[in-house]
């Protein structure tokens, strides 16, 4: 089975500007959540969809927004980009979303705001 | 508030000794708890969970986590490190339909 899948991999945009993430869950995966990693922050939970809805947020501003397509295939956008938006981006699958279900990760996409 | 702490933001350990990450919890409600460790340059992967039953979960790579609720903690062991262990661990907190992330903890084998 083919995992998590995040592209691009690398992205560098300006200060200003808009970026959209993709993440392709790994197949039979309906929940896909998205992660913020900082060196200073650590890890911190964006959002969570399952079957195009979105069921859990964290506490970002709304410049970050996510959707899920009715494939499970799931894009993040993050709007009017900021400086301290820099950080590596990891979208995770699960089968259910449940509590017991361990989260499958990408290997991130990372952000570059100059 | 809830919250996961790992009090060390990095473990040293000599090839062959046992090893242990601390990780410590204060959340409402019966937590599920799971360990993940980062390779560079890549995303999280799954070592164990505990949701109920023996204190002692066993997970992939001869890890080993040991849950003890009156201390609120869930450390993660290996009797006999290897180098390439070296990595950095999460411990995860889910309660309630969110989960929490410790800050990691970066492991360092030395030969």
């Amino acid at each position: 089975k083919a995992g998590v899948t995040q592209t691009p991999r690398y992205l560098i945009k300006t200060r200003g500007q808009q970026v959209t993430l993709s993440c392709s869950p790994i197949s039979g995966h309906r929940s896909v959540s998205w992660y913020q990693q900082t060196p200073g922050q650590g890890l911190q939970f964006l959002f969570e969809y399952f079957s195009e809805t979105q069921r859990n947020k964290g506490n970002f501003p709304g410049r970050f927004s996510g959707r899920q397509f009715s494939n499970s295939r799931s894009e993040m956008n993050v709007s009017t980009l900021e400086l301290g938006d820099s950080a590596l981006y990891l979208c995770a699958s699960s089968s259910t979303g449940g509590a017991f279900s361990p989260l499958h990760f990408g290997n991130g996409t990372r952000l570059t705001v100059t | 508030a809830q919250s996961v702490a790992q009090p060390e933001d990095q473990v040293n350990v000599a090839e062959g000794n046992p090893l242990t990450v601390k990780c410590t919890y204060s959340v409402s409600g019966n937590p599920y708890l799971f360990w993940y460790v980062q390779y560079p340059n890549r995303g999280l992967q799954f070592l164990l969970k505990y949701i109920t039953g023996d204190n002692l979960v066993k997970g992939s790579y001869g890890f080993e986590a040991e849950f003890n609720k009156s201390q609120t903690s869930f450390h993660l062991k290996k009797p006999s490190a290897l180098v390439s262990d070296s990595a950095l661990y999460f411990c995860a907190v889910r309660v309630n339909d969110k989960i929490i992330f410790g800050k990691g903890t970066r492991l360092h084998i030395l030969p």
